[in-house]
C-alpha cells in the first residue's frame, strides 16, 4: 500500500477554516484517498473519501490535486469537537494508517 | 443497518496469561475484517485482516494470532501475553461496493501487568 505524508500537528482557531494537507506521491491509479479522524479513547471514524474529483459531505470537503499526488481535507468552520487526530489513507488492498495530524482547535 | 460489536471494553491481564478478544459484525455478509493495535500516543498498526472464513493475513510477526470461525466473527488470541502486548485493540470491517469505508468497533484497552 502506498504511503502518505502529513504534518505531525496543526492548530486552528474556533470557527475558522482548516486545511489539512496530505502528500501521496506514489499513489496508483486505483487507490482511493480516505480520511478518518480519531477522538481520544475512541476508534477512528470515517470522514470522507474520493478518487479523482473533489468531494463534499456534511462533515468536510476533500480537494484532490489534478495529478492526485496530494490532497487537502477542508473543515469549513472548526469547532472544539473537531480536535482529533486526522489520518489520510490510500485505500489499496488494505487500510494502512500513518501517524496522522493532531489538530488542536483553540477557543 | 450494520453494527460492529467488540468486547470487553477494558482488560487487565498478567504477563504469560492467554488472551481472547472477540468481534462480531451484524447487518452485512462476507465483510472484510481487521484487527488494529494502537500503543499509547501512537498511530494504528494493522495486525491481521481477513477476506473470508478461515482466511487470515498477518501484517506483523508477533505474539498474537487471529481466527475467523464464522463469516461475521473475528477473534484475536494469544497463548502467553507479553508486556509489549499492552495497547488499544480495535476491530474494524469494510464491505463491497458502496461500503468501501472502514467502520471501527469501540475498542478494547488491554493492560498487561
Amino acid at each position: 500500500d502506498a504511503k502518505t505524508t502529513q504534518p505531525n500537528s496543526m492548530e486552528s482557531n474556533e470557527e475558522e477554516p482548516v486545511h489539512l494537507p496530505c502528500n501521496h506521491s506514489t499513489i496508483s491509479g486505483t487507490d482511493y484517498i480516505h480520511w478518518y479522524r480519531q477522538l481520544p479513547s475512541q476508534g477512528p471514524e470515517y470522514v470522507i473519501h474520493g478518487l479523482t474529483s473533489n468531494v463534499n459531505n456534511r462533515m468536510a470537503s476533500l480537494a484532490i490535486a489534478e495529478d492526485r499526488k496530494s490532497s487537502t481535507l477542508i473543515l469549513h468552520r472548526a469547532t472544539l469537537r473537531d480536535a482529533a487526530v486526522y489520518y489520510c489513507i490510500l485505500k489499496g488492498q488494505n487500510f494502512v494508517f500513518g501517524p496522522g495530524t493532531r489538530l488542536s482547535v483553540l477557543p | 443497518s450494520q453494527t460492529i460489536h467488540q468486547w470487553p471494553a477494558t482488560l487487565v491481564q498478567p504477563v504469560g496469561s492467554p488472551l481472547s478478544l472477540e468481534c462480531t459484525v451484524e447487518g452485512t455478509s462476507n465483510p472484510n475484517l481487521y484487527w488494529y493495535r494502537q500503543a499509547a500516543g501512537r498511530g494504528l498498526q494493522l495486525l491481521f485482516y481477513s477476506v473470508g472464513i478461515g482466511q487470515i493475513s498477518s501484517e506483523v510477526p508477533q505474539n498474537l494470532s487471529a481466527s475467523r470461525p464464522q463469516d461475521r466473527q473475528f477473534i484475536l488470541s494469544s497463548k502467553k501475553l507479553l508486556l509489549s502486548d499492552s495497547g488499544f485493540y480495535l476491530c474494524a470491517w469494510s464491505g463491497g461496493v458502496g461500503y468501501e469505508k472502514l467502520f471501527f468497533g469501540s475498542g478494547t484497552q488491554l493492560s498487561v501487568l
